[in-house]
């Protein structure tokens, strides 16, 4: 089993649907964190979580929300999704110590219509 | 937010050929780290850079850590189709706290 694992791995949602992003880590790590991947803008970060306790907002959290139901898990929700959050989103871990990198999910192709 | 400017966009090389690609930054960083994204997955660890003039390699990869603290080179030697991908360098802040570069997709043809 992957380490990061990401549900769905597509997704077509209609504008205005909720959809919601799964993320689940075998790796045990506290942090978790949800990217978002448009060409030329490498990854940006939405949201990142310290532990089940901890949520905290990145770059560009408008639009989204998150919830952290257990260590291992960690989804990330559109409410009304529009167009322009067409994109590929990762789940990414990390350890505590700071020579860890971080481990990305496989990631969730999402388009909005 | 900080920013990493990372370049070139994107190569089309012959294989055989090396590959030099670079990110600089306004900000400081402690830690350096270059991922490899191939299509239909998420970026992967390559190498990770922890002190200024650090000269890393892993394989036919070489990358340092640039002395200013603003700035990370990665080279790939003899480049091979695998090599494919997008890659991208990523700096790691005092908070933990990482930023990425806009990625270079690296073509090769054989």
């Amino acid at each position: 089993d992957a380490d990061v694992t990401q549900t769905p791995r597509n997704r077509i949602t209609k504008t205005g649907k909720r959809i919601m992003l799964e993320c689940s880590q075998t790796k045990g790590h506290d942090r978790m964190y949800w990217y978002r991947q448009d060409p030329g803008l490498g990854l940006r970060l939405i949201y990142y979580s310290f532990d089940v306790k901890d949520i905290n907002k990145g770059e560009i959290s408008d639009g989204y929300s998150v919830s952290r139901q257990a260590q291992a898990k960690f989804s990330l929700s559109l409410e009304s999704a529009i167009p322009n959050q067409t994109a590929l989103y990762f789940c990414a871990v990390r350890g505590n110590d700071a020579y860890y990198g971080y481990t990305f999910g496989s990631g969730t192709r999402l388009t909005v219509v | 937010g900080q920013q990493l400017n990372q370049s070139p966009q994107s190569m089309f090389i012959q294989e055989g050929e090396d590959v030099s690609m670079n990110c600089t930054s306004s900000s400081i960083f402690n830690t350096w780290l270059w991922y490899k994204q191939d299509p239909g997955e998420g970026p992967v660890l390559l190498i990770a850079l922890y002190k200024a003039g650090e000269l890393t390699s892993n394989g036919r990869l070489t990358a340092q850590f640039g002395t200013t603290r603003k700035d990370s080179f990665l080279n790939i030697s003899a480049s091979i189709p695998s090599d494919v991908g997008i890659y991208f360098c990523a700096g790691l802040n005092a908070g933990n706290m990482l930023t990425f570069g806009g990625g270079t997709r690296l073509m090769v043809k054989p």
